[in-house]
Protein backbone atom coordinates (compact mmCIF):
# COMPACT_ATOMS: atom_id res chain seq x y z
CA UNK A 1 0.00 0.00 0.00
CA UNK A 2 1.39 3.62 -0.53
CA UNK A 3 -0.18 6.90 -0.09
CA UNK A 4 1.22 10.48 -0.67
CA UNK A 5 1.02 14.07 1.03
CA UNK A 6 1.34 16.82 -0.14
CA UNK A 7 1.71 19.95 2.10
CA UNK A 8 0.39 23.01 1.45
CA UNK A 9 -2.78 23.02 -1.30
CA UNK A 10 -2.00 26.57 -2.12
CA UNK A 11 1.31 27.92 -2.77
CA UNK A 12 1.92 31.48 -3.74
CA UNK A 13 5.42 32.74 -5.22
CA UNK A 14 6.75 35.86 -6.47
CA UNK A 15 7.76 35.40 -10.53
CA UNK A 16 11.07 34.91 -10.37
CA UNK A 17 11.08 33.18 -7.00
CA UNK A 18 12.20 29.88 -6.20
CA UNK A 19 9.37 27.59 -6.75
CA UNK A 20 9.16 24.38 -3.58
CA UNK A 21 6.01 22.37 -3.70
CA UNK A 22 6.70 19.60 -1.04
CA UNK A 23 5.60 15.79 -1.23
CA UNK A 24 6.10 12.96 1.04
CA UNK A 25 5.44 9.41 0.52
CA UNK A 26 4.66 6.05 1.92
CA UNK A 27 5.36 3.01 0.54
CA UNK A 28 5.69 -0.54 1.70
CA UNK A 29 8.13 -1.25 -1.46
CA UNK A 30 10.58 0.76 -3.02
CA UNK A 31 8.68 3.42 -4.81
CA UNK A 32 8.54 4.76 -8.71
CA UNK A 33 7.53 8.63 -7.39
CA UNK A 34 6.43 11.12 -10.56
CA UNK A 35 5.55 14.52 -10.39
CA UNK A 36 2.25 15.80 -12.54
CA UNK A 37 1.23 19.25 -13.85
CA UNK A 38 -3.00 20.15 -14.47
CA UNK A 39 -3.51 23.54 -16.43
CA UNK A 40 -6.89 24.59 -16.95
CA UNK A 41 -9.40 22.59 -19.07
CA UNK A 42 -6.31 20.80 -19.63
CA UNK A 43 -5.30 16.99 -19.18
CA UNK A 44 -2.63 15.86 -16.52
CA UNK A 45 0.88 16.76 -17.86
CA UNK A 46 3.85 14.21 -16.87
CA UNK A 47 6.59 16.72 -15.20
CA UNK A 48 9.26 14.50 -13.72
CA UNK A 49 9.29 10.47 -12.51
CA UNK A 50 11.72 9.02 -10.46
CA UNK A 51 12.42 5.16 -11.13
CA UNK A 52 16.45 4.08 -10.24
CA UNK A 53 19.19 5.51 -10.81
CA UNK A 54 20.14 8.87 -10.24
CA UNK A 55 18.02 10.81 -7.04
CA UNK A 56 18.08 14.54 -8.19
CA UNK A 57 15.76 14.18 -11.74
CA UNK A 58 15.14 16.76 -13.73
CA UNK A 59 12.55 17.71 -15.77
CA UNK A 60 9.76 19.77 -18.25
CA UNK A 61 9.47 23.43 -17.77
CA UNK A 62 13.03 23.48 -15.58
CA UNK A 63 11.04 21.45 -12.36
CA UNK A 64 13.31 19.31 -11.06
CA UNK A 65 13.09 17.07 -7.79
CA UNK A 66 14.84 15.09 -5.29
CA UNK A 67 14.13 11.46 -4.36
CA UNK A 68 15.38 11.36 -0.61
CA UNK A 69 14.48 8.18 1.00
CA UNK A 70 15.63 9.47 4.03
CA UNK A 71 13.02 11.89 4.83
CA UNK A 72 10.55 9.43 2.36
CA UNK A 73 10.59 12.61 0.62
CA UNK A 74 9.91 14.11 -3.36
CA UNK A 75 9.72 18.00 -3.31
CA UNK A 76 9.73 19.77 -6.32
CA UNK A 77 11.98 22.43 -7.29
CA UNK A 78 11.84 25.36 -9.80
CA UNK A 79 15.16 28.14 -9.24
CA UNK A 80 12.52 30.88 -10.80
CA UNK A 81 8.90 31.17 -11.09
CA UNK A 82 7.19 32.27 -14.26
CA UNK A 83 3.46 33.43 -14.93
CA UNK A 84 3.29 30.11 -16.99
CA UNK A 85 3.68 27.63 -14.22
CA UNK A 86 0.35 28.75 -12.50
CA UNK A 87 -1.18 25.08 -12.69
CA UNK A 88 -2.13 22.37 -10.36
CA UNK A 89 0.75 20.16 -9.86
CA UNK A 90 -0.05 16.25 -8.48
CA UNK A 91 2.67 13.97 -6.45
CA UNK A 92 1.68 10.54 -6.97
CA UNK A 93 3.58 7.13 -6.04
CA UNK A 94 3.40 3.70 -7.60
CA UNK A 95 4.82 0.36 -6.27
CA UNK A 96 4.96 -3.15 -8.10
CA UNK A 97 2.26 -4.48 -9.73
CA UNK A 98 3.26 -4.11 -13.60
CA UNK A 99 0.28 -1.60 -13.76
CA UNK A 100 -2.18 -3.39 -11.28
CA UNK A 101 -1.61 -0.69 -8.19
CA UNK A 102 -2.34 2.18 -10.55
CA UNK A 103 -0.72 5.63 -9.28
CA UNK A 104 -1.42 7.07 -6.08
CA UNK A 105 -2.07 10.93 -6.18
CA UNK A 106 -1.73 13.32 -3.57
CA UNK A 107 -4.47 15.97 -2.95
CA UNK A 108 -2.83 18.29 -5.44
CA UNK A 109 -1.00 21.88 -4.62
CA UNK A 110 -2.07 24.78 -6.55
CA UNK A 111 0.47 26.99 -7.83
CA UNK A 112 -0.08 30.80 -7.73
CA UNK A 113 2.56 33.33 -9.17
CA UNK A 114 2.61 36.88 -8.33
CA UNK A 115 3.16 39.14 -10.80
CA UNK B 1 -3.24 17.86 -26.42
CA UNK B 2 -1.99 14.92 -24.97
CA UNK B 3 -3.63 12.48 -28.00
CA UNK B 4 -6.33 10.87 -25.65
CA UNK B 5 -9.83 11.81 -26.28
CA UNK B 6 -12.68 11.65 -23.85
CA UNK B 7 -16.22 11.88 -25.19
CA UNK B 8 -18.33 14.14 -23.94
CA UNK B 9 -16.73 16.86 -21.55
CA UNK B 10 -19.54 17.61 -19.65
CA UNK B 11 -22.33 15.83 -18.61
CA UNK B 12 -25.63 16.34 -17.58
CA UNK B 13 -27.42 13.73 -16.10
CA UNK B 14 -30.49 13.01 -13.29
CA UNK B 15 -30.22 10.96 -10.60
CA UNK B 16 -31.13 7.11 -11.19
CA UNK B 17 -30.33 7.73 -15.10
CA UNK B 18 -27.55 5.40 -16.52
CA UNK B 19 -24.62 7.45 -18.04
CA UNK B 20 -21.90 6.20 -20.51
CA UNK B 21 -18.01 7.83 -20.90
CA UNK B 22 -15.65 7.23 -23.91
CA UNK B 23 -12.28 7.26 -24.25
CA UNK B 24 -10.17 7.01 -27.22
CA UNK B 25 -6.25 6.06 -25.95
CA UNK B 26 -2.95 6.76 -27.93
CA UNK B 27 -3.62 4.58 -30.93
CA UNK B 28 -0.11 2.20 -30.09
CA UNK B 29 -0.71 2.01 -26.21
CA UNK B 30 -1.72 -0.64 -25.24
CA UNK B 31 -2.67 0.13 -21.56
CA UNK B 32 -6.28 2.56 -20.77
CA UNK B 33 -6.59 3.49 -17.31
CA UNK B 34 -9.76 4.84 -15.49
CA UNK B 35 -9.40 7.51 -13.03
CA UNK B 36 -11.75 9.29 -10.60
CA UNK B 37 -10.90 13.04 -9.77
CA UNK B 38 -13.22 15.15 -7.17
CA UNK B 39 -12.96 18.61 -6.24
CA UNK B 40 -10.18 19.35 -4.38
CA UNK B 41 -8.87 15.72 -4.50
CA UNK B 42 -6.09 14.02 -6.77
CA UNK B 43 -7.39 11.55 -9.52
CA UNK B 44 -8.68 8.30 -7.92
CA UNK B 45 -7.29 5.06 -9.67
CA UNK B 46 -10.71 2.72 -10.80
CA UNK B 47 -9.20 0.47 -13.24
CA UNK B 48 -7.31 -0.08 -15.95
CA UNK B 49 -7.01 -2.57 -19.01
CA UNK B 50 -3.86 -4.12 -20.93
CA UNK B 51 -5.19 -4.68 -24.62
CA UNK B 52 -8.84 -5.80 -24.35
CA UNK B 53 -8.22 -7.67 -20.90
CA UNK B 54 -9.31 -5.86 -17.68
CA UNK B 55 -6.05 -6.51 -15.24
CA UNK B 56 -7.76 -4.54 -12.29
CA UNK B 57 -11.40 -3.63 -11.25
CA UNK B 58 -11.41 -4.22 -7.75
CA UNK B 59 -11.20 -0.43 -7.39
CA UNK B 60 -14.07 0.02 -9.14
CA UNK B 61 -16.50 2.18 -6.62
CA UNK B 62 -19.45 0.25 -6.62
CA UNK B 63 -21.15 -2.64 -8.47
CA UNK B 64 -23.02 0.27 -10.19
CA UNK B 65 -19.46 1.47 -12.29
CA UNK B 66 -18.33 -0.98 -15.18
CA UNK B 67 -15.76 -0.94 -17.68
CA UNK B 68 -14.96 -2.30 -21.46
CA UNK B 69 -12.19 -2.22 -23.88
CA UNK B 70 -13.57 -4.90 -26.49
CA UNK B 71 -10.95 -4.64 -28.91
CA UNK B 72 -8.11 -3.52 -27.11
CA UNK B 73 -8.64 0.49 -28.61
CA UNK B 74 -10.92 2.76 -27.22
CA UNK B 75 -12.71 2.01 -23.79
CA UNK B 76 -16.18 2.96 -22.17
CA UNK B 77 -17.22 3.95 -18.48
CA UNK B 78 -20.46 3.33 -17.62
CA UNK B 79 -22.58 4.06 -14.46
CA UNK B 80 -26.14 2.55 -13.56
CA UNK B 81 -28.49 3.77 -11.53
CA UNK B 82 -26.24 7.56 -10.79
CA UNK B 83 -26.33 9.26 -7.41
CA UNK B 84 -25.56 12.60 -6.45
CA UNK B 85 -22.21 11.47 -4.92
CA UNK B 86 -21.00 10.21 -8.33
CA UNK B 87 -20.42 14.15 -9.74
CA UNK B 88 -16.82 14.15 -10.24
CA UNK B 89 -14.35 14.28 -13.39
CA UNK B 90 -13.78 11.17 -14.90
CA UNK B 91 -10.19 10.70 -16.61
CA UNK B 92 -8.85 8.43 -18.80
CA UNK B 93 -5.03 7.85 -19.48
CA UNK B 94 -3.07 5.74 -21.77
CA UNK B 95 0.27 3.99 -21.67
CA UNK B 96 2.50 1.80 -23.32
CA UNK B 97 3.92 -1.23 -21.40
CA UNK B 98 7.88 -1.08 -21.07
CA UNK B 99 9.74 -3.77 -19.47
CA UNK B 100 12.44 -2.75 -17.36
CA UNK B 101 14.92 -4.37 -14.86
CA UNK B 102 12.49 -4.63 -11.74
CA UNK B 103 9.18 -4.94 -12.02
CA UNK B 104 6.93 -1.70 -11.39
CA UNK B 105 4.80 0.31 -13.02
CA UNK B 106 6.53 3.21 -14.65
CA UNK B 107 5.33 4.31 -18.07
CA UNK B 108 4.46 7.64 -18.18
CA UNK B 109 0.46 8.18 -18.58
CA UNK B 110 -0.94 10.57 -21.23
CA UNK B 111 -4.26 11.56 -19.52
CA UNK B 112 -7.44 13.00 -21.40
CA UNK B 113 -8.76 16.18 -20.38
CA UNK B 114 -11.85 14.14 -18.64
CA UNK B 115 -15.72 13.95 -18.40
CA UNK B 116 -17.43 16.25 -16.03
CA UNK B 117 -20.34 14.71 -14.57
CA UNK B 118 -23.02 16.48 -12.86
CA UNK B 119 -25.53 14.42 -11.64
CA UNK B 120 -28.68 16.36 -10.22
Amino acid sequence: AQSVTQLGSHVSVSEGALVLLRCNYSSSVPPYLFWYVQYPNQGLQLLLKYTTGATLVKGINGFEAEFKKSETSFHLTKPSAHMSDAAEYFCAVSGRGGGADGLTFGKGTHLIIQP
Amino acid sequence: DTGVSQDPRHKITKRGQNVTFRCDPISEHNRLYWYRQTLGQGPEFLTYFQNEAQLEKSRLLSDRFSAERPKGSFSTLEIQRTEQGDSAMYLCASSLEQVYGRSGYNEKLFFGSGTQLSVL
